[in-house]
């Protein structure tokens, strides 16, 4: 749904090591959003980006940072991944200025840090 | 702080009967939006109604309908004649400028 998709589905790594989520839109849109989905504890935002190289911290930033270098790409560094980054990722578009208020989510990225 | 609370981690309804999902928040703002998404099983999120906040006006769509007091910063979602293609996770949001919050979720399952 309007044009979002994340990379890679499904990840298993080592703690200690770099990990990059990637969330690419086809739209153009100036919001991107990074949600972390974890059992009791519903969605939490990381970080999100409101333009290109314009991006801000949400609840949950630490151990994570984020890049926007093209409006169509919002990418997601875990620098030195850790067991308790194991969790569900989303990334998520929200359309401004068009009447749609909403976010569209991406698929979601399962990673589990071993 | 932008906070949004669900206190209800579980829910049952019996099928074709009416459920209340319970959401407050914390914002200062005048101006903010508030949601409420479902999520099935498949994952995906799908948005079930809206409020924006400067409405008094309590925002339906078909069998959903909110409770909105803002005052009392409560948001609660309103859910007639329950079908089994409700049980899902919802979730309640808010949006104030541009960071949207979630609230943990609230799991309803519905009784045949």
């Amino acid at each position: 749904d309007a044009g979002i998709t994340q990379s890679p589905r499904h990840k298993v790594t080592e703690t200690g090591t770099p990990v990059t989520l990637r969330c690419h839109q086809t739209e153009n849109h100036r919001y991107m959003y990074w949600y972390r989905q974890d059992p009791g504890h519903g969605l939490r935002l990381i970080h999100y980006s409101y333009g290109v190289k314009d991006t801000d911290k949400g609840e949950v930033s630490d151990g994570y940072s984020v890049s926007r270098s093209k409006t169509e790409d919002f990418l997601l560094t875990l620098e030195s991944a850790t067991s308790s980054q194991t969790s569900v990722y989303f990334c998520a578009i929200r359309p401004a200025g068009t009447g749609t208020e909403k976010l569209f989510f991406g698929s979601g990225t399962q990673l589990s840090v071993l | 702080a932008q906070t949004v609370t669900q206190s209800q981690p579980e829910m049952s309804v019996q099928e074709a009967e009416t459920v209340t999902l319970s959401c407050t928040y914390d914002t200062s703002e005048s101006d903010y939006y508030l949601f409420w998404y479902k999520q099935p099983p498949s994952r995906q999120m799908i948005l079930v109604i809206r409020q924006e906040a400067y409405k008094q006006q309590n925002a339906t769509e078909n069998r959903f309908s909110v409770n909105f007091q803002k005052a009392a910063k409560s948001f609660s979602l309103k859910i007639s004649d329950s079908q089994l293609g409700d049980a899902a996770m919802y979730f309640c949001a808010s949006r104030r400028d541009d960071k949207i919050i979630f609230g943990k979720g609230t799991r309803l399952h519905i009784l045949p």
